[in-house]
């Protein structure tokens, strides 16, 4: 079984500082673990993923995220916020190679940016 | 086509009636994947194709949800005797064999309204 917990439904951080959004997981296999945005009306679309390697991992739009095992978490993080950052994030995760392929879903996590 | 399509986009129906969703997945893509995502939650999985089987239909929520897709491409969604509880928007994604490890493309979604 697998599960995903996000820390904090709604965020909000100031224009230029430090976006940090939590992630802890559950599994049973090895995790591989995903962030999503979603914008108003919109489809997901993936920011990063990790799926075995570098627990560093870069994404798309300045995001990154950091594996770690030890503490169960995966969290989101961007130096320097934009206004275009604010959306709707979504941390997943799967069984991949070792199991299931389907996605466990957090309940988000909204982001506004203050200008 | 180009990503990963769903019709209609909107669809309001009355109790008790029958609806159908449809999703056309990235042309090559294997396995295709059904999700619903209530007003202020992350997508809860439904079921799972890989070809044309069903490889994990466990989140399915009861008898009243089918989903088919007969030539291994194009999904149908299938609810009868729709609740108001079923109002949500219904998300198909498709990947190459594995989406952990190929990536999962999401479709804009259906907007189901039961009034």
């Amino acid at each position: 079984a697998q599960s995903v917990t996000q820390l904090g439904s709604h965020v909000s951080v100031s224009e230029g500082a430090l976006v940090l959004l939590r992630c802890n997981y559950s599994s049973s296999v090895p995790p591989y673990l995903f962030w999503y945005v979603q914008y108003p009306n919109q489809g997901l679309q993936l920011l990063l993923k990790y799926t075995t390697g570098a627990t560093l991992v870069k994404g798309i739009n300045g995001f990154e995220a950091e594996f770690k095992k030890s503490e169960t978490s995966f969290h989101l993080t961007k130096p320097s916020a934009h206004m275009s950052d604010a959306a709707e994030y979504f941390c997943a995760v799967s069984e991949g190679n070792f199991g299931n392929e389907k996605l466990t879903f957090g309940t988000g996590t909204r982001l506004t940016i203050i200008p | 086509g180009a990503g990963v399509s769903q019709t209609p986009s909107n669809k309001v129906t009355e109790k008790g009636k029958y609806v159908e969703l449809r999703c056309d997945p990235i042309s090559g893509h294997t396995a295709l994947y059904w999700y619903r995502q209530s007003l202020g939650q992350g997508p809860e999985f439904l079921i799972y194709f890989q070809g044309t089987g069903a490889a994990d239909d466990s989140g399915l929520p009861n008898d009243r949800f089918f989903a088919v897709r007969p030539e291994g491409s194009v999904s149908t969604l299938k609810i009868q005797r729709t609740e108001r509880g079923d109002s949500a928007v219904y998300l198909c994604a498709s990947s190459l064999a594995g989406g952990s490890n190929y990536g999962y493309t999401f479709g804009s979604g259906t907007r189901l309204t039961v009034v």
